[in-house]
C-alpha cells in the first residue's frame, strides 16, 4: 500500500537560510507524487508534483524537489526562506485514479 | 478560472439545523472532492464525484450527503451534526479522474462550527 510519512511536525528557520522539509514514500508502483501548501485559514495550494521524466521539479516560490527513487525521498527545498513561507506544508502520493493521501504536514516558522 | 470557489467561509450551525455548503468550478474538470480537515491535522477525504457521480464515499456517516447537480457545482448537504464535526470542510476539483498524475485544485473551504 502506497504512503508517505513527513519527518519532522515542526521546522524552523532564519530567514534567509536553507528550507528542507523531509517526506518518504512507499509505494509498490512508480508513484505521483505532490507537494502542497496551506496557509493559516486557506485551502491547499500545490508547489510541485512529480510524474515522469525528470527527478529535479521546480515549484512556485522558488520550491524545488527532487525524486530519488533508492531513497523513497522526495524531500523540498527552498535555498533562501522568506518570512512569507510560513506555512503548514503537505507531501502526498497518488494513490489510485481520483485519490491523493496526505503526510501528516510539517509547519514551517521562520525567524526574523 | 482557475479556481474553486466555496459559500459560505463560515458557517455556525446547531445539531438540529440543516444547512449546505456550496462549491464550484469552472475548469471543466470532472472530478470533485470533499475532504474533512481538523486542526492541525492533514485532510481526510469524504467523497469524490466522477463525471457527475459518486465514485468513493470513505465511509461517512449519513448526516452528511453530497451532491454534484451538475459537473460545475457540488454540494455537501449537512443534517443532525455533531459538536466533533466542526471542522474546515475543503472542495477540491481534478482534471480526470481516470488519470493518477493530475493534481487537484482546493478551494478555500467553509469553516465550520457546530454548537
Amino acid at each position: 500500500a502506497q504512503s508517505v510519512t513527513q519527518l519532522g511536525s515542526h521546522v524552523s528557520v532564519s530567514e534567509g537560510a536553507l528550507v528542507l522539509l523531509r517526506c518518504n514514500y512507499s509505494s509498490s508502483v512508480p508513484p505521483y507524487l505532490f507537494w502542497y501548501v496551506q496557509y493559516p485559514n486557506q485551502g491547499l495550494q500545490l508547489l510541485l508534483k512529480y510524474t515522469t521524466g525528470a527527478t529535479l521539479v521546480k515549484g512556485i516560490n522558488g520550491f524545488e524537489a527532487e525524486f530519488k527513487k533508492s531513497e523513497t525521498s522526495f524531500h523540498l527545498t527552498k535555498p533562501s526562506a522568506h518570512m512569507s513561507d510560513a506555512a503548514e506544508y503537505f507531501c502526498a502520493v497518488s494513490i489510485g485514479a481520483s485519490k491523493i493521501i496526505f503526510g501528516s504536514g510539517t509547519r514551517l516558522s521562520i525567524r526574523p | 478560472d482557475t479556481e474553486v470557489t466555496q459559500t459560505p467561509k463560515h458557517l455556525v450551525m446547531g445539531m438540529t439545523n440543516k444547512k449546505s455548503l456550496k462549491c464550484e468550478q469552472h475548469m471543466g474538470h470532472r472530478a470533485m472532492y470533499w475532504y474533512k480537515q481538523k486542526a492541525k491535522k492533514p485532510p481526510e477525504l469524504m467523497f469524490v464525484y466522477s463525471y457527475e457521480k459518486l465514485s468513493i464515499n470513505e465511509s461517512v456517516p449519513s448526516r452528511f450527503s453530497p451532491e454534484c447537480p451538475n459537473s460545475s457545482l457540488l454540494n455537501l448537504h449537512l443534517h443532525a451534526l455533531q459538536p466533533e464535526d466542526s471542522a474546515l470542510y475543503l472542495c477540491a476539483s481534478s482534471q480526470d479522474p481516470l488519470t493518477n498524475s493530475n493534481e487537484q485544485f482546493f478551494g478555500p473551504g467553509t469553516r465550520l462550527t457546530v454548537l
